[in-house]
């Protein structure tokens, strides 16, 4: 079974802090993909890491993926209340199924 | 922009009816997905279906749940006799290419209340 572990699993921060989100897994994944889930709806496609060591940015958020792609973090810088909700990690192998991390929920306090 | 849509939005049934959740994947994508999320847990992969048969199913996914794209373009999930732990949201996703350089699309879910 792949598994797919993130950290922290709740975090609570002020506006302005920066923050990291961490994926973990003994699993080698084609790629990863980070989503963002709001309440009652499904998660939304934030970005996709395939290259090991790669590195993507939009706009605050930094997406990183390790050198070995088993891994991955989430950095957002200044957050800001409009980035509460909760962060999925999700790596990719095989007929393109996707194993879902447990997801880390994100609370920014003005 | 094109999007996956889901109906029902919610349902409500009794322990032992028969469901059919219904999806409508973007045209042009060729792998479709059905996906649970039960409250406050992880999403967790049920069924992937490409070229009109089933690629891959979970553990979860047992005889009581069947798939199928009867019209080419809807995508039901199927649940025979529900139970009270079927009760989850369920999300069904579609893509256009298998492996790391296809985006996954979530419709907005059906949420399966079981009485």
């Amino acid at each position: 079974t792949q598994l797919l572990e993130q950290s922290p699993q709740f975090l609570s921060i002020q506006e302005g802090e920066n923050l990291t989100v961490y994926c973990n897994s003994s699993s080698v994944f084609s790629s990863l993909q980070w989503y963002r889930q709001e309440p009652g709806e499904g998660p939304v496609l934030l970005v996709t890491v395939v290259t090991g060591g790669e590195v993507k940015k939009l706009k605050r958020l930094t997406f990183q993926f390790g050198d070995a792609r088993k891994d991955s973090s989430l950095h957002i810088t200044a957050a800001q209340p409009g980035d509460t909700g909760l962060y999925l990690c999700a790596g990719v192998k095989g007929a393109g199924k996707s194993t879902f991390g447990d997801g880390t929920t994100l609370t920014v306090k003005p | 922009e094109p999007e996956v849509t889901q109906t029902p939005s919610h349902q409500v049934t009794q322990m032992g009816q028969e469901v059919i959740l219904r999806c409508v994947p973007i045209s042009n994508h060729l792998y479709f997905y059905w996906y649970r999320q039960i409250l406050g847990q992880k999403v967790e992969f049920l069924v992937s279906f490409y070229n009109n048969e089933i690629s891959e199913k979970s553990e979860i996914f047992d005889d009581q749940f069947s798939v199928e794209r009867p019209d080419g373009s809807n995508f039901t999930l199927k649940i025979r006799s529900t139970k009270l732990e079927d009760s989850a949201m369920y999300f069904c996703a579609s893509r256009t290419l298998a492996g790391y350089t296809g985006e996954l699309f979530f419709g907005e879910g059906s949420r399966l209340t079981v009485l």
